[in-house]
């Protein structure tokens, strides 16, 4: 079954606790992305990548920092979180770097409080 | 700033009645997608519409496109209360590296 799998799904943390979101397909695609969403602001993007060591900033990079050392794999890090970074994240994924229109898939998301 | 955003931010109907969620965007696009959330669950892609296309359909999905105005519907004909979800359109721009910009969503609710 074509998956996004992220973990953990539910986290409680504190404020400048390093921790980080996997995140895992198994699809072989080539495009993986990190979102957040929160209430009024819909989907923002995080970061993401085209293909393995290929990263970019997305709309709000600031606090985040992303690897892509495997096709497979796209972990969220965040080096010290703050309160400002509670939300619900999820990563997606979708086969090729174009704008063609292929399918995005999304994880079930990771609920994120940073207290 | 958001690209698209959807209209009206919640939307409550009876069950059987049409739903109709509308999307309007800034910038040329490559195609424009609608996707489904249930609540604090993953986005589920429901149907894409290239540029080149005027209206699509998918069961009891029905979207159309219009490019002069930069708008896109999304129609549910016979809405059941298991469609009670937010609904998010998405554009990939033109010349784009493949990101999709989200809209802050329509919440439906259908009432049984």
């Amino acid at each position: 079954e074509a998956q996004v799998t992220q973990n953990p799904r539910y986290l409680i943390t504190v404020t400048g606790k390093k921790l980080t979101v996997t995140c895992s397909q198994n699809m072989n695609h080539e495009y993986m992305s990190w979102y957040r969403q929160d209430p009024g602001l819909g989907l923002r993007q995080i970061y993401y990548s085209m293909n393995v060591e290929v990263t970019d900033k997305g709309d709000v990079p600031e606090g985040y920092k992303v690897s892509r050392k495997e096709k497979r794999n796209f972990p969220l890090i965040l080096e010290s979180p703050s309160p400002n970074q509670t939300s619900l994240y999820f990563c997606a994924s979708r086969r090729g770097g174009d704008s063609s229109g292929n399918t995005i898939y999304f994880g079930e998301g990771s609920w994120l409080t940073v207290v | 700033s958001q690209q698209g955003e959807e209209d009206p931010q919640a939307l409550s109907i009876q069950e059987g009645e049409n739903a109709t969620m509308n999307c309007s965007y800034k910038t040329s696009i490559n195609n424009l997608q609608w996707y489904r959330q249930n609540s604090g669950r993953g986005l589920v892609h429901l149907i894409l519409i290239r540029s080149n296309e005027r209206e699509k359909h998918s069961g009891r999905l029905r979207v159309t496109l219009d490019t002069s105005k930069k708008s896109s519907s999304l129609l549910i004909t016979a809405s059941r209360a298991a469609d009670t979800a937010s609904y998010f359109c998405a554009t990939a721009r033109s010349g784009n590296t493949g990101k999709l910009i989200f809209g802050q969503g329509t919440t439906l609710q259908v009432k049984p």
